[in-house]
Formats: C-alpha cells, sequence, structure tokens
C-alpha cells in the first residue's frame, strides 16, 4: 500500500499562506489524495481531494506534482483557527484510508 | 444539520465490562466507519461497513464487534474491555467508498 510522508510540525504568521507538503511516491495511478484536518482532538474535517488536477475550493488549494509523487496543501490566507494537525492521506486497495502522523500547524499572531 | 452523532461523549469502564458505542449519520450516507486515536498517533481502522448489510475487518479488530443496524446506524461493542481500550473512539460516514469521510466528535473512553 502507498504510504505518505509529511513533516511533523510547521509553524505560520496569521494571515499568511499556510503551505503543507506531502511525499506519496509510491501512489497508483487511480488513487486520489485526501486532506482532513483535526482541530483539538475534534473529529477530522475534510477539507480537499484530487488525482492530478490542481483543486481549489473555499477552505484550500491543493497542488499535485506532474509525476504525482508529492503534493502541497495550501491555506491562502492562514488564521489562528486553522492551528490543527493536517493529514494527507490516501485509500489502499481495499478502499481503507490509511492516516499517518499528520503536520502539526501552529498559526502564530 | 446534526451530520455524524456518537454516543456517549464519555465514559468510564472498569476491566472486563461490557459496552456499546453507538453511531448515527443523517446524510443518507452508505459507508460508514469506526476509528481509535491513540495520544501522538494518528487514526486507525477497527471496522467499517461500505453499506448496509455488510461489515469488514479494519487494521485492529480484535476485541470489538460491530454491528450495521440499518442505514443510519452502526455500532461497535466491547465485550469484555480492557485497559488497552482505552481511547478516543471516531465514528464516520461516506456516501461510498473511496469518498470524503465525515466525522464525529469521538467517544472519550477510559478503561480501569
Amino acid at each position: 500500500d502507498a504510504k505518505t510522508t509529511q513533516p511533523p510540525s510547521m509553524d505560520c504568521a496569521e494571515g499568511r499562506a499556510a503551505n503543507l507538503p506531502c511525499n506519496h511516491s509510491t501512489i497508483s495511478g487511480n488513487e486520489y489524495v485526501y486532506w482532513y484536518r483535526q482541530i483539538h482532538s475534534q473529529g477530522p474535517q475534510y477539507i480537499i481531494h484530487g488525482l492530478k488536477n490542481n483543486e481549489t475550493n473555499e477552505m484550500a488549494s491543493l497542488i499535485i506534482t506532474e509525476d504525482r509523487k508529492s503534493s502541497t496543501l495550501i491555506l491562502p490566507h492562514a488564521t489562528l483557527r486553522d492551528t490543527a494537525v493536517y493529514y494527507c492521506t490516501l485509500y489502499n486497495q481495499g478502499g481503507k484510508l490509511i492516516f499517518g502522523q499528520g503536520t502539526e500547524l501552529s498559526v502564530k499572531p | 444539520n446534526a451530520g455524524v452523532t456518537q454516543t456517549p461523549k464519555f465514559q468510564v469502564l472498569k476491566t472486563g465490562q461490557s459496552m456499546t458505542l453507538q453511531c448515527a449519520q443523517d446524510m443518507n450516507h452508505n459507508s460508514m466507519y469506526w476509528y481509535r486515536q491513540d495520544p501522538g498517533m494518528g487514526l486507525r481502522l477497527i471496522y467499517y461497513s461500505a453499506s448496509e448489510g455488510t461489515t469488514d475487518k479494519g487494521e485492529v479488530p480484535n476485541g470489538y464487534n460491530v454491528s450495521r443496524l440499518n442505514k443510519r446506524e452502526f455500532s461497535l461493542r466491547l465485550e469484555s474491555a480492557a485497559p488497552s481500550q482505552t481511547s478516543v473512539y471516531f465514528c464516520a460516514s461516506s456516501e461510498g467508498v473511496y469518498q470524503p469521510q465525515h466525522f464525529g466528535d469521538g467517544t472519550r473512553l477510559s478503561i480501569l
């Protein structure tokens, strides 16, 4: 099963863009990349997903490299409420979502 | 719009006691899931139900049973609770497998 690798923690200044990287070098051709976040032990919240084209919604943008081996989640104007653990995930062959350790993003005033 | 509702929110059990965690969704989703999350770790899948009438094991099914009662409800049962099952349990649902999942707020379970 393909796995994802993320930095354990990142800081971002309030109002600036937060760019969260994810490596998924063993991703297969039809696997989507999903991003979730978890704020202070609440249930995870779905953010965005993509296959190979860049995606944007009201929460974030997702940039996937042409070879699909990595992606970046962009929060364009981070606020204090964006402080959370961000998970880059893939579905495995059995249709199970595999969560790694995630990136703990701290947005600072 | 409730989404995914889990009950109870908190529970303390003694070793050997049994308990059922309840989960209900009001989004007419076909697939439902149970995860556990331990300190400093990501979520691990316990069981899932791809559609009404089916259930399958996830990564860590030992010590648990599930019941897909109907399309809305998916319960998780601990028959004989052990301290190693102390965790936060999350239920989730999705329109189908490989679709975005929507999570409840969790049940915090302590087993003494």
